[in-house]
């Protein structure tokens, strides 16, 4: 099983550029969403998203968008890169959070805006 | 708004020592909490999933606790191993006054184990 796939690992944007991370989950998993971690900050929710059609924001969502068109992908975008979006970002999915099932997460895209 | 503390931040123990990580948390209307684990520039792999109705979970030489009332859990880890070495986060989902889709982390346990 592939679980939780970002792509891509790394990146590197020029403030301004946009840019989309991909994140697909072959699980089946409703519950999809996006955090970014800083040193010092642990990671922090950006969206998230109960099944396809529907999203919400988390903690940090300014300069990011979210769309859930299928079950199976979640892709965050960032429409004009800033140099405070320098992180690194993961995505997560699980069956229902409310449903005592655990979180599974991808391994992570290491984002750099110079 | 869900708040996730982990104490404490960084720790240095000798192979074979047994030791607690704590993690508290400030809305205790959870339905659960996961315990992770992150090597350095990979991503998080989960180490046990403790229900609200659950007191302890375990897994191998990890034990995880859960006092809702108290806001904390624990995460005891026997005869440490050098291989246990990597950050350990604690997640909670918000209650009743954050929102159950929420999930909020701790900053981590930076765990080193000394051969």
């Amino acid at each position: 099983n592939a679980g939780v796939t970002q792509t891509p690992k790394f990146q590197v944007l020029k403030t301004g550029q946009s840019m989309t991370l991909q994140c697909a989950q072959d699980m089946n998993h409703e519950y999809m969403s996006w955090y970014r971690q800083d040193p010092g900050m642990g990671l922090r929710l950006i969206h998230y998203s109960v099944g396809a059609g529907i999203t919400d924001q988390g903690e940090v969502p300014n300069g990011y968008n979210v769309s859930r068109s299928t079950t199976e992908d979640f892709p965050l975008r960032l429409l004009s890169a800033a140099p405070s979006q320098t992180s690194v970002y993961f995505c997560a999915s699980s069956y229902d959070p409310l449903r005592n099932t655990e979180a599974f997460f991808g391994q992570g895209t290491r984002l750099t805006v110079v | 708004k869900q708040e996730v503390t982990q104490i404490p931040a960084a720790l240095s123990v000798p192979e074979g020592e047994n030791l607690v990580l704590n993690c508290s948390f400030t809305d205790s209307a959870i339905y659960n909490l996961q315990w992770f684990r992150q090597d350095p520039g990979k991503g998080l792999t989960s180490l046990l999933l403790i229900q609200s109705s659950q007191r302890e979970q375990t897994s191998g030489r990890l034990n995880a606790s859960l006092d809702k009332s108290s806001g904390r859990s624990t995460l005891y880890i026997a005869a440490s191993q050098p291989g246990d070495s990597a950050t350990y986060l604690c997640a909670a989902p918000g209650g009743r006054l954050t929102g159950y889709q929420k999930v909020t982390f701790g900053t981590g346990t930076k765990l080193q184990v000394i051969p």
